[in-house]
């Protein structure tokens, strides 16, 4: 068990460029989800997917963010047009859709800093 | 909106029991409770969940009231390597996509 992995771990951009992070799930697991965490407050939930199909997007995903999971495998969120107040950590998770009682496994997070 | 309320901080022993108290009051019937921990600069960790019984592992207990208002993680024995945030966190419905919905987490503290 390989858990799940996200890359780079850390990322340093000028304001205005674009940003793409890669998170590898548990290979099982069929559902994936993105968090944000920003300094000193809880995760909040971006955007999901089962399988390939993107299922829910909060309105904290902006028009600048978009989000891809090609065959239901790894998965990439891309941030267009940077912003300072996109500095943050985002977080990966995955799980299996199956039943009522299933957990869910977190990687480790890509530290964004828009400078 | 977080469903779950903590207190933002807490000192505990090291040796000694602790105690993190957890409120969602707004909790719905299909809705589990799950505990997650965070050690700065990593990934939330998973330590345990329940719907309404009280459940044990190797890492803690969870006690939930009866009406499922309120709910109590112990750590039974509490070491330094426990200093953490420990979020109470409500998991939606599998038709409401399974989110783990966070709070603010309480920032536990384990002095020797």
């Amino acid at each position: 068990d390989t858990g799940v992995s996200q890359n780079p771990r850390h990322k340093i951009t000028k304001r205005g460029q674009n940003v793409t992070f890669r998170c590898d799930p548990i290979s099982e697991h069929n559902r994936l989800y993105w968090y944000r965490q920003t300094l000193g407050q809880g995760p909040e939930f971006l955007t999901y997917f089962q399988n390939e199909a993107q299922l829910e997007k909060s309105r904290l995903l902006s028009d600048r963010f978009s989000a891809e999971r090609p065959k239901g495998s790894f998965s990439t969120l891309e941030i267009q047009r940077t912003e300072q107040g996109d500095s943050a950590m985002y977080l990966c998770a995955s799980s299996l859709a199956r039943g009522q009682n299933y957990g869910y496994t977190f990687g480790s997070g890509t530290r964004l800093t828009v400078v | 909106d977080a469903k779950t309320t903590q207190p933002p901080s807490m000192d505990c022993a090291e040796g000694r029991a602790a105690n993190l108290p957890c409120n969602h009051s707004t909790i719905s019937g299909n809705e589990y409770v799950y505990w997650y921990r965070q050690i700065h600069s990593q990934g939330p960790q998973y330590i345990i969940h329940g719907l309404k019984n009280n459940e044990t592992n190797e890492m803690a207990s969870l006690i939930i009231t009866e009406d499922r208002k309120s709910s109590t993680l112990i750590l039974p024995h509490a070491t330094l390597r426990d200093t953490a945030v420990y979020y109470c966190i409500v998991r939606l419905a599998y038709n409401q996509g399974g989110k783990l919905i966070f709070g603010q987490g309480t920032e536990l503290s384990v002095k020797p």
